[in-house]
């Protein structure tokens, strides 16, 4: 599989926005770049996913680099439960079932 | 249901007893899986269902796991002879379909202590 790449922690204010980057310079064509995040003591929660165009749904955006080797998560204004652990994950129909988690970026947001 | 149901929420079990853990998946989704996340670790794929086979058993860390899903929904992950390494968070999600174009669903999870 493909590799990506997280900073370890990342903090923000609260409502102000943040950007979440994600490195994966070894993207094939056919990988889609998933966002999943944990908040303390729940399991993962499915946040967004794309394959070269930008999306957006009603939890955050996701901006992919032309290039498609970077994507960043953008949460447009924190809020408190936002704190968690993303992380970036690509999959392709080889990558099977296995999402692999890697070790994500722990956010913390402050009041 | 309205998302994935795992039970029980915590289970404290003596070491070499065997336990039974819950997963109710989104209505029609057909595909389930089982993860582990131990204290500060990643986590870790154990098994795959679609419908009631295991197509993908790889994860499974020993024989004394075993797992199985009977009428495309309801599945349990049963652990025999527990060991104090089998203390971990069980967690069970579900998706439509497999595909990368996917997501998936992840309960609450079941935090197992082994004493």
């Amino acid at each position: 599989d493909a590799k990506t790449t997280q900073p370890n922690s990342m903090e923000s204010n609260e409502e102000e926005p943040v950007h979440l980057p994600c490195n994966h310079s070894t993207i094939s064509g056919t990988d889609y770049i998933h966002w999943y995040r944990q908040l303390p003591s729940q399991g993962p929660e499915y946040v967004i996913h794309g394959l070269t165009s930008n999306v957006n749904n009603r939890m955050a955006s996701l901006a992919i680099a032309e290039d498609r080797k970077s994507s960043t998560l953008i949460l447009h204004r924190a809020t408190l439960r936002d704190a968690a652990v993303y992380y970036c994950i690509l999959r392709d129909s080889n990558s099977g079932y296995a999402l692999n988690f890697g070790k994500g970026t722990s956010l913390l947001v402050t009041p | 249901g309205a998302g994935v149901s795992q039970s029980p929420s915590n289970k404290v079990t003596e070491k070499g007893k065997d336990v039974e853990l819950r997963c109710d998946p989104i209505s029609g989704h057909t595909a389930l899986y089982w993860y582990r996340q131990s204290l500060g670790q990643g986590l870790e794929f154990l098994i795959y269902f679609q419908g009631n086979s295991a197509p993908d058993k790889s994860g499974l860390p020993s024989d004394r796991f075993s797992a199985e899903r009977t009428g495309g929904s309801v599945s349990t992950l049963t652990i025999q002879r527990t060991q104090q390494e089998d203390s971990a968070v069980y967690l069970c999600a579900s998706s439509s379909q497999t595909g990368p174009n996917y997501g998936y669903t992840f309960g609450s999870g079941t935090r197992l202590t082994v004493v």
